[in-house]
């Protein structure tokens, strides 16, 4: 079945330095991918999407590129500040009818000032 | 627009009793699903409906676990008689609908289940 691995946390940073998430994953067909934030008490809110190979997906300073040869869709910010802090979920929604969202383990960041 | 609302945020119940779980997804929205998102993990699918169908229980408990959505609205997620390891957050989602490209899935807060 389809699966998402994501890079183990938690990661913390000092503000303003560079972030990479790494994320693989397996699926059949031609999954979309997606970068979910959990921010703390909040709901899991959408940071950014692709739905094709080579599209980059971006939103608030994140980018992501959908990488079909590597399987990954790793998550990069060039400058993360001490609002980014949040868990941080790669996901895969399959092909099919269905569109279920398959999540990773999730990744704790904390930017620290 | 308002979000994906759930009640109630937080619940400590003793194992072998039961508990139900609520969710109203985003007006218009006719797919709703339920996940449960244990400590550490990332959120797993229990089950899927479209309007008052289920498309997908396949992760569902069924010996525990019951979903409903009578009205294709709101849904009710109960567990009878829970266990120790149902210890976990559940949350509701929601989107347009199915065969629809691009189609964005919007959480509720979740409720945070404690089964002592």
């Amino acid at each position: 079945g389809d699966s998402v691995t994501q890079m183990e946390g938690p990661v913390t940073l000092s503000e303003e330095a560079f972030l990479t998430i790494n994320c693989t994953y397996t699926a059949t067909g031609y999954p979309s991918l997606f970068w979910y934030v959990q921010y703390p008490g909040e709901g899991l809110q959408l940071l950014l999407k692709a739905t094709k190979a080579d599209d980059k997906g971006s939103n608030k300073g994140f980018e992501a590129t959908y990488r079909k040869e590597t399987t990954s869709f790793h998550l990069e910010k060039g400058s993360v500040q001490v609002s980014d802090s949040a868990v941080y979920f790669c996901a895969l929604s399959d092909s099919g009818s269905a569109r279920q969202l398959t999540f990773g383990s999730g990744t704790q960041l904390t930017v620290l000032p | 627009e308002a979000g994906v609302a759930q009640s109630p945020r937080y619940k400590i119940i003793e194992k072998r009793q039961s508990v139900a779980f609520w969710c109203n997804p985003i007006s218009g929205h006719a797919t709703l699903y339920w996940y449960q998102q244990i400590l550490g993990q990332g959120p797993k699918l229990l089950i899927q409906f479209q309007n008052n169908g289920v498309v997908d229980d396949s992760q569902l408990p069924k010996d525990r676990f019951s979903a409903e959505r009578l009205k294709g609205v709101d849904s009710t997620l109960k567990i009878q008689p829970a266990k120790l390891e149902d210890s976990a957050v559940y949350l509701c989602a929601s989107s347009w609908g199915q065969g629809l490209t691009n189609t964005e899935a919007f959480f509720g807060q979740g409720t945070r289940l404690t089964v002592v």
